[in-house]
């Protein structure tokens, strides 16, 4: 089955313990994206990456790391998470070319305590 | 700016009773345009997909349309049922050679019985 999966779903943590959310895909896209999902503000773009060793950030980089060594692994690096960081968390994946959509995961929830 | 606007924030109607969502966008050069269906806590799923020289779009009980040139998109619901409780958000893909996707907020939908 063509899908996206996220680990973990659920993650409660506490401030500046690093933690890694991997996301995998299994339908050889070559473009990758991480959302964040907060209350009344909808998706909001972390980080994408176009294809192997490319990423570029988006619109809400601050404190989050990715990296993309191959084409179906795409995981998402808090370094040192915050309280202001406990959001809702998406990978995406979609095909290069102009009539494209993404493939949503299923989201990990993260707590920062 | 681009900017995806989505009315209303929140609506609630009797099951069996139709329903419209509308979707104003600002986004230039508009590459596509996306509705996506989000439940609580899940990945979007995506609904239809529309480009510059379509202006509707089926697909089951779900209709949407599009005017390019007002820059407005609705997505009508019939004959509502239970199951499509559900955060419904607009995508507007830009073309400027990017992969820019521009979220709306989305509305919420309540189906009661």
């Amino acid at each position: 089955e063509a899908q996206v999966t996220q680990n973990p779903r659920y993650l409660i943590t506490v401030t500046g313990k690093k933690l890694t959310v991997t996301c995998s895909q299994n339908m050889n896209h070559e473009y990758m994206s991480w959302y964040r999902q907060d209350p009344g503000l909808g998706l909001r773009q972390i980080y994408y990456s176009m294809n192997v060793e490319v990423t570029d950030k988006g619109d809400v980089p601050e404190g989050y790391k990715v990296s993309r060594k191959e084409k179906r692994n795409f995981p998402l690096i808090l370094e040192s998470p915050s309280p202001n960081q406990t959001s809702l968390y998406f990978c995406a994946s979609s095909p290069q070319g102009a009539v494209t959509g993404y493939t949503f995961g299923s989201g990990t929830r993260l707590t920062v305590v | 700016k681009n900017q995806v606007e989505q009315s209303p924030q929140s609506l609630i109607i009797l099951e069996g009773k139709n329903c419209t969502l509308q979707c104003n966008y600002t986004v230039s050069p508009f590459s596509n345009l996306r509705w996506y269906k989000q439940d609580t806590g899940r990945g979007p799923v995506s609904l239809t997909i529309m480009t510059f020289s379509e202006n509707t779009k089926s697909n089951g009980r779900y209709t949407a349309t599009l005017d390019a040139d007002t820059k407005q998109s609705s997505l009508h619901i019939t004959a509502s049922q239970l199951s499509d409780s559900a955060s419904y958000i607009c995508v507007v893909r830009a073309s400027s050679g990017t992969y820019k996707y521009i979220f709306g907020t989305g509305t919420r939908l309540k189906v009661l019985a």
